[in-house]
């Protein structure tokens, strides 16, 4: 089965430092996402990617946030400044017909 | 912004009961997707249904969009142990590429 490749699995910060969080989409998908899931709560939209530029975002995809594909296949979320609030289980995924996600990246802000 | 409303949040049945959740958006939608989180892990994809009225089934899981497109319903026959976990919906607005809007999810747990 296709599958999306998320790193690192865990990921603990100091407020205020920058976070790279990567992921690798299935190869043959164009449409790419990243959520955030902070726990025990639902799974919410932060923004979606089509033919390497945003496609749409949320309200909470603020000017700390930022997404690039450097390559044709990484996909990365960058968290400028991290805030405790930002500590969440964030959840790539990747679309053809369904959206496949990925394991997840736990970010802890310490 | 469009919101997607799921209903119950926590349902608790006994093996062998049936189970129902309900998901309803602020808007028609293009699809809907349903996806289990299993405790600890992923939304792993389930169904996705886009035709008005859509009944779909997948052994003891009954999928439904309503007519008007803006509501769905999960129903689980004779639950097991192996269905615990929590349940979302997701409403897609138009193509592939907009945002996949998720409900607040159903956690069921069955006991034995």
């Amino acid at each position: 089965e296709p599958e999306v490749t998320q790193t690192p699995s865990h990921q603990v910060t100091q407020m205020g430092q920058e976070v790279i969080l990567r992921c690798v989409p299935i190869s043959n998908h164009l449409y790419f996402y990243w959520y955030r899931q902070i726990l025990g709560q639902k799974v919410e939209f932060l923004v979606s990617f089509y033919n390497n530029e945003i496609s749409e975002k949320s309200e909470i995809f603020d000017d700390q946030f930022s997404v690039e594909r450097p390559d044709g296949s990484n996909f990365t979320l960058k968290i400028r400044s991290t805030k405790l609030e930002d500590s969440a289980m964030y959840f790539c995924a990747s679309e053809g017909v369904e959206a496949f996600f990925g394991q997840g990246t736990r970010l802890t802000v310490v | 912004g469009q919101q997607v409303m799921q209903i119950p949040q926590y349902q608790h049945v006994q093996e062998g009961e049936d189970f129902t959740t309900y998901c309803n958006s602020s808007t028609t939608l293009s699809n809907i997707q349903w996806y289990k989180q299993r405790p600890g892990g992923h939304p792993v994809f389930l169904i996705q249904l886009v035709k008005s009225g859509e009944v779909k089934k997948q052994k003891r899981l009954t999928f439904q969009f309503g007519e008007a497109k803006k509501n769905s319903s999960l129903h689980i026959t004779a639950t097991q142990t192996t269905d615990v976990g929590t349940y979302f919906c997701a409403g897609e607005r138009n193509q592939a590429g907009t945002a996949l809007i998720f409900g607040k999810g159903t956690t069921l747990s069955v006991s034995s």
